[in-house]
């Protein structure tokens, strides 16, 4: 059964440097997201990502964040300076293989920690 | 409830009972999702229903939805071990994309 897949599954990075976060989406998955969940809080939304473009973003999106599909199998979120209150789990998700989309498939997720 | 209230918040049961969690939203949706996380793990989809459907079966769950209460409940029926975790509902509200969820319900089924 086809999966999404995250890489790495961890990553420690120092507070201000970049990290870049990988995702392998489902293969004819139209809609791609990102979300993150703070240890003991809830999943959040961060962004989608359909026709190669942002379709939705959350005000946690700011311009510190940026996503790209670099090739056809690929979904990238970079973090250009990482915050101590980045530290969270990453999860990448995927859905649609039409115009319309329900279902959200989700990563394994990385854990993210900033020192 | 999830999204705001926890309802309940934690559940422990004895394997072969029936574990019942509920789900209260606030904004008008396309579908409600219910999804599992095992102890630091990734989210695995179970059950998606629409907002035009009021009850949806797969094996051993049961979910309901009552739009004009904005409420959801999933039923795991003669529950296992196995089936300990953290049970999320996420709504995708109507004109969006993105899903919303709820705090949780950690549930602890004892062998």
């Amino acid at each position: 059964e086809p999966e999404v897949t995250q890489t790495p599954s961890h990553q420690v990075t120092q507070m201000g440097q970049e990290v870049i976060l990988r995702c392998v989406p489902i293969s004819n998955h139209l809609y791609f997201y990102w979300y993150r969940q703070i240890l003991g809080q809830k999943v959040e939304f961060l962004v989608s990502f359909y026709n190669n473009e942002i379709s939705e973003k959350s005000e946690i999106f700011d311009d510190q964040f940026s996503v790209e599909r670099p090739d056809g199998s690929n979904f990238t979120l970079k973090i250009r300076s990482t915050k101590l209150e980045d530290s969270a789990m990453y999860f990448c998700a995927s859905g649609g293989t039409s115009g319309i989309q329900e279902t959200q498939y989700f990563g394994p997720g990385t854990r993210l920690l900033v020192l | 409830s999830q999204q705001g209230e926890e309802d309940p918040q934690a559940l422990s049961i004895q394997e072969g009972e029936n574990a019942t969690m509920n789900c209260s939203y606030k904004t008008s949706i396309n579908n409600l999702q219910w999804y599992r996380q095992n102890s630091g793990r990734g989210l695995v989809h179970l059950i998606l229903i629409r907002s035009n459907e009021r009850e949806k079966h797969s094996g051993r769950l049961r979910v309901t939805l009552d739009t004009s209460k904005k409420s959801s409940s999933l039923l795991i029926t003669a529950s296992r071990a196995a089936d300990t975790a953290s049970y999320f509902c996420a709504t995708m509200d109507t004109g969006r994309r993105a899903l919303t969820f709820g705090s949780g319900t950690r549930l602890q089924v004892q062998p």
